[in-house]
């Protein structure tokens, strides 16, 4: 019964460096998203995806980028870290049209940029 | 003015008390609204939908205000286990749905 599984769950890199923060789930959820949460402010939407081969910017797209090969994995790459990207990243999922159905989280990852 | 607002709190009440949370959200045309609970370092979990005539799940009541553009959530009977962050959750209508987390109000249950 894994839901959704993220992977790191911490992380620290040094400005510069690149990396794939992993996603999957075992839902067959065709909504997969990607957010940031930083001290004092809400869950900000970074890239979102309806289904497999699409993907759209959220909020705060700039410096990530994503892909959806397939329907249960949903990587998020940072191209070249910077500070301000130091923050917790969860990713969730959710059945279809998810106006109406409630979102699934991963256990988030803890990310510091050096 | 963001797009959602919550009081961040922190409430600290008794264990056994009433406590309510107000959210209020800028976007009229929203149709979807949701309380989610966060506890400490942890990821947000669904706690309840709120729907137009308002609605409840045991000691949790939540309400909708679409003239005045808030949400309410009423705990009753506080237990320790309700300390948590609860967070505001809006759809933002227009193309694809997408949900706007509010920053959440800090809950501190006492004995």
């Amino acid at each position: 019964n894994a839901g959704v599984t993220q992977t790191p769950k911490f992380q620290v890199l040094k400005t510069g460096q690149s990396m794939t923060l992993q996603c999957a789930q075992d839902m067959n959820h065709e909504y997969m998203s990607w957010y940031r949460q930083d001290p004092g402010m809400g869950l900000r939407l970074i890239h979102y995806s309806v289904g497999a081969g699409i993907t759209d910017q959220g909020e705060v797209p700039n410096g990530y980028n994503v892909s959806r090969s397939t329907t249960e994995d949903f990587p998020l790459r940072l191209l070249s870290a910077a500070p301000s990207q130091t923050s917790v990243y969860f990713c969730a999922s959710s059945y279809g049209d998810y106006s109406n159905q409630p979102q699934h989280f991963g256990d988030g990852t803890r990310l510091s940029i050096l | 003015r963001k797009e959602v607002e919550q009081d961040p709190g922190p409430f600290n009440v008794p264990e056994g008390a009433t406590v309510a949370f107000n959210c209020t959200y800028s976007n009229s045309a929203s149709q979807s609204f949701f309380w989610y609970r966060q506890d400490c370092r942890k990821e947000p979990k669904l706690l309840m939908s709120v729907y137009s005539s308002g609605n409840e799940d045991g000691r949790f009541t939540a309400q909708l205000n679409r003239a005045s553009q808030y949400i309410s959530l009423l705990i009753r009977d506080s237990k320790l286990s309700d300390s948590a962050t609860y967070l505001c959750v809006v759809n933002t209508p227009g193309g694809y749905n997408k949900l706007i987390f509010g920053a959440g109000t800090r809950l501190a249950v006492h004995p």
